[in-house]
């Protein structure tokens, strides 16, 4: 079974610019999370979809978009980027979002923003 | 702001010893518990889900309890080997959330 895939794996923008990463969950997975992760930090929620529908939003200004598609792919979209955020974007995938079913993570998206 | 912590930030054993780690997070709104095991160059790989206080959980050499009332799980290895050297992470998602929110993580090494 194909595991959580992000796409791309490298990411070299400019400030300014804008950049949009992808997700593919596994197949039958419905719930898509996307992190953050920069030095000295801990994951850093960004947001959930299920079903097409976020169900939570972390704490990032609106320049950190998403959305998923109905085949659960997911995306996220990241306007005027900035220097800090350059990071690594980690998504997991999950059954349905509940207690009770593990995630499973892509190998995430290095992003640097030069 | 929930928090979530996590001690201690790093640890290094020899083979063969016991350890152990925290995580604290809040008493209230608990739904669940994840701990995950990060290899450097890997993805997060789950290790347990607890939900219940009282839960007890074992893969292997590797354990975990869980107490909701007073907020905080243990993580148990036994025998410490090389390859359990990773940053051991856990994350509290509370009820309605669908929000997971965690820990900054042990970082374990284990030396041979």
């Amino acid at each position: 079974k194909a595991g959580v895939t992000q796409t791309p794996r490298y990411l070299i923008k400019t400030r300014g610019q804008q950049v949009t990463l992808s997700c593919s969950p596994i197949s039958g997975h419905r719930s898509v999370s996307w992190y953050q992760q920069t030095p000295g930090q801990g994951l850093q929620f960004l947001f959930e979809y299920f079903s097409e529908t976020q169900r939570n939003k972390g704490n990032f200004p609106g320049r950190f978009s998403g959305r998923q598609f109905s085949n659960s792919r997911s995306e996220m979209n990241v306007s005027t980027l900035e220097l800090g955020d350059s990071a690594l974007y980690l998504c997991a995938s999950s059954l349905g979002g509940a207690s009770n079913t593990e995630a499973f993570f892509g190998q995430g998206t290095r992003l640097t923003v030069v | 702001i929930l928090n979530v912590e996590q001690s201690p930030q790093s640890l290094h054993v020899q083979e063969g010893d016991s350890t152990n780690f925290t995580c604290s997070f809040p008493s209230s709104n608990f739904y669940a518990l994840h701990w995950y095991r990060w290899e450097t160059a890997k993805s997060p790989e789950a290790l347990f889900v607890m939900t219940l206080n009282g839960d007890e959980k074992k893969k292997g050499r590797i354990s975990a309890t869980l107490n909701t009332k007073e907020g905080y799980s243990y993580l148990y290895i036994k025998g410490s080997q090389p390859e359990d050297s990773a940053t051991y992470l856990c994350a509290y998602l509370g009820r309605g959330t669908y929000k997971y929110i965690f820990g900054t993580g042990t970082r374990l090494k284990v030396l041979a």
